[in-house]
């Protein structure tokens, strides 16, 4: 589905640099997510936006810091970053409930698998 | 808060075996429930979902009925083949009380093997 896209697809960065990972999305939804997936753990929210440059903290916050300045694209930056921000790292997007009668759940990108050495 | 909890993994089954992934839940009021499948190395994709009680969401041959009761969303197949084999996440999402209040909840994913 190219209604999102991720990129890069891959990354292997250094401890202490900054990172910025790219979602895109051409289905104009409102609602775009950050999850970050590691083996025990499942998925977790880093951070999620609700429209232009409106967005909020999930669970796992600490060292990510994001962006939104247009509908399409929600940028996750790690700011210096950590061997353990190695992980798959998932954007997904969302209607606005009151679009539809039900919330119709999640659409996920591919990942992006990020190795901090 | 919200949480979900799954059937701990990994699951071998031969093909055509009958498959039971557990899945129970802890909300308040009546949320959404979903089932996601991940196939190696792609994003999670939108298997199923139930949106009220007692509803059955199916697809692809799963199925998954909304137990309110035993608050429980568990996935079922009545025969599997090679190409289920994945990671499957139960999911949920409260009810709509608030203006963006649309975030899941994800379990911890079970992986599936199946063998020919």
């Amino acid at each position: 589905d190219a209604g999102i896209t991720q990129s890069p697809r891959h990354k292997v960065t250094e401890t202490g640099t900054p990172v910025t990972l790219r979602c895109h999305q051409t289905e104009n939804h409102r609602y775009m997510y950050w999850y970050r997936q590691d083996p025990g753990h499942g998925l977790r929210l880093i951070h999620y936006s609700y429209g232009v440059k409106d967005t909020d903290k999930g669970e796992v916050s600490d060292g990510y810091s994001v962006s939104r300045s247009k509908t399409e694209d929600f940028l996750l930056t790690l700011e210096s970053a950590t061997s353990s921000q190695t992980s798959v790292y998932f954007c997904a997007i969302s209607e606005h409930r009151l679009r539809s009668a039900h919330f119709g759940g999640y659409t996920f990108g591919s990942g992006t698998r990020l190795t901090v050495v | 808060g919200d949480s979900v909890t799954q059937m701990e993994g990994p699951v071998t089954l031969s093909e055509e075996a009958f498959l039971t992934i557990n899945c129970t839940y802890t909300a308040t009021g009546y949320p959404s429930l979903f089932w996601y499948v991940q196939y190696p190395g792609e994003g999670l994709q939108l298997l199923l979902k139930a949106t009220k009680a007692d509803d059955k969401g199916s697809n692809k041959g799963f199925e998954a009925t909304y137990r309110k009761e035993t608050t429980s969303f568990h996935l079922e197949k009545g025969s599997v083949q090679v190409s289920d084999s994945a990671v499957y996440f139960c999911a949920l999402s409260p009810p709509f009380t608030n203006f963006g209040n649309e975030k899941l909840t994800f379990g911890t994913g079970t992986r599936l093997t199946i063998i020919p």
